[in-house]
């Protein structure tokens, strides 16, 4: 199973601001997604990272406020952009090599103020 | 301690017993399903999945039932333990889509 790593773990930021959460995976992956989990809730799909392209956005999540890179296949990036407290949530990668296998990084909790 | 899971239903059950967490899936489509569990402060952790030509797999201590019919999947947990407490989801997915579609949690309260 593939290893994954976030950055920050956690942060607390100014409304206005914006935050890049990064996602290191310790072998090279097929897939990479982002996940949101806002408290007490259950996982949402905010788009699958594309390596070499842009990602993919499901429906409510667009990439003036979530703009993702994939520069390679270990490694992505997700902004939060001019953030409200709405967007305090804990903020989720996942790889993987199949479709019935991904794994998930620790997450990074962030609250904004 | 995290937020994941205030708000989600909780199954209590006493150490050594067996536990049975539920899942209603909803795409007649989907063709393989996995079971995490999120401990708190963590990432959701694969436990165990199941591929839509099967209705049983076991692993370790737990046991995957699906059925297809109703669009039901379950988790079976052998002599539950202290540290089986969590929040457990059931995720589908389909191979065309290859992102998952998450169900909304279980709370698992293990008793000593």
């Amino acid at each position: 199973s593939a290893v994954i790593s976030q950055k920050p773990s956690r942060d607390i930021c100014q409304r206005g601001t914006s935050l890049t959460i990064q996602c290191q995976v310790d072998s090279q992956v097929t897939m990479m997604f982002w996940y949101r989990q806002q408290p007490g809730q259950s996982l949402t799909l905010i788009a699958t990272a594309n390596q070499g392209s842009e990602a993919t956005y499901e429906s409510g999540f667009v990439i003036d406020k979530f703009p993702i890179s994939r520069p390679n296949l270990t490694f992505s990036t997700l902004t939060v952009s001019n953030m409200s407290p709405e967007d305090s949530s804990i903020y989720l990668c996942s790889a993987g090599q199949g479709a019935n296998e991904q794994f998930f990084g620790p997450g990074t909790r962030l609250t904004v103020l | 301690g995290e937020s994941v899971g205030l708000h989600l239903p909780t199954l209590s059950v006493q150490e050594g017993d067996n536990s049975i967490i539920n899942c209603a899936y909803s795409n007649s489509a989907s063709d393989y399903f996995i079971w995490y569990k999120q401990e708190s402060g963590k990432g959701p952790q694969f436990i165990i999945d199941i591929r839509s030509n099967m209705d049983k797999r076991q692993g370790q201590r737990v046991t995957v039932l699906l059925n297809k019919t109703v669009k039901h999947l379950s988790l079976q947990i052998a002599a539950t333990q202290p540290g089986d407490s969590a929040v457990y989801f059931c995720a589908e997915g389909y191979t065309g889509r290859r992102a998952l579609t998450f169900g909304s949690g279980t709370r698992l309260q293990v008793q000593p």
